[in-house]
């Protein structure tokens, strides 16, 4: 079974410079998750998503992030401009059923370096 | 005040020896998930166990058992007889509300790094 797939691995760009992260959730999952990841602050909840609408992006840093789910099957996670203070590893994880236990499946992460 | 604490920063167990790794929440809901993630330095976030707020029991998953103590608000995971893959960064969640399909509001502990020794 394919888990949650996201791409690419690594992004290192210079400030300025538009990224855009893309992540691909476990077919039949309904609910998807973007975070950050750093030393400083941890592993911290940016937008969620159920079934393709954003329900909470009160986590969305500032209006550089921005989050789209056109369909089932695919997110993308964009910041224009970077800045420096954005490097950090970004999961993407989804869900199943909401009655369930609801446990998150993370995917592998982007290790994003803004120089 | 947290949502999700967790107070020991670092850890360090013997091989084959039980440990114990603290977690404690603060909610309101009376509907609400506890996990435990591990990430080992690879870097993936693994899911272990989950305890749901009406639980009667408490969840074991193989060496893996939640201490659930509703009163207290804690959900420590234990570890049963150590292994050294076990050495990673071990994170407690919180999943608020949820239950009837509605919003989930996820929040995550600083993690406790658990090093096991041979």
């Amino acid at each position: 079974d394919a888990g949650v797939i996201q791409s690419p691995r690594h992004e290192v760009t210079e400030m300025g410079q538009e990224v855009t992260l893309r992540c691909k959730p476990i077919s039949g999952h309904n609910s998807l998750f973007w975070y950050r990841q750093t030393m400083m602050r941890g592993l911290e909840l940016l937008i969620y998503f159920n079934n393709n609408v954003p329900i909470d992006d009160s986590g969305m840093p500032e209006d550089r992030f921005s989050a789209k789910m056109p369909n089932a099957s695919f997110s993308t996670l964009k910041i224009q401009p970077s800045e420096p203070r954005d490097s950090a590893v970004y999961f993407c994880a989804s869900s199943l059923n909401p009655a369930g236990p609801l446990e998150q499946y993370f995917g592998p992460g982007t290790r994003l370096t803004v120089t | 005040a947290q949502k999700i604490t967790q107070t020991q920063p670092g850890m360090f167990v013997q091989e084959k020896e039980a440990v114990t790794l603290d977690c404690t929440y603060d909610t309101s809901d009376p509907s609400y998930g506890l996990f435990w993630y591990k990430q080992p330095s690879s870097g993936e976030m693994i899911f272990l166990i989950y305890q749901g707020s009406y639980d009667q029991q408490n969840a074991t998953e193989g060496r893996y058992s939640l201490n659930f103590q509703k009163a207290r608000k804690s959900a420590n995971l234990v570890i049963s007889a150590s292994q050294l893959g076990d050495s990673a960064m071990y994170f407690c969640a919180m999943r608020e509300g949820g239950l009837s399909g509605g919003y989930q509001k996820v929040t995550f502990g600083t993690g406790t790094k658990l090093q096991v020794i041979p």
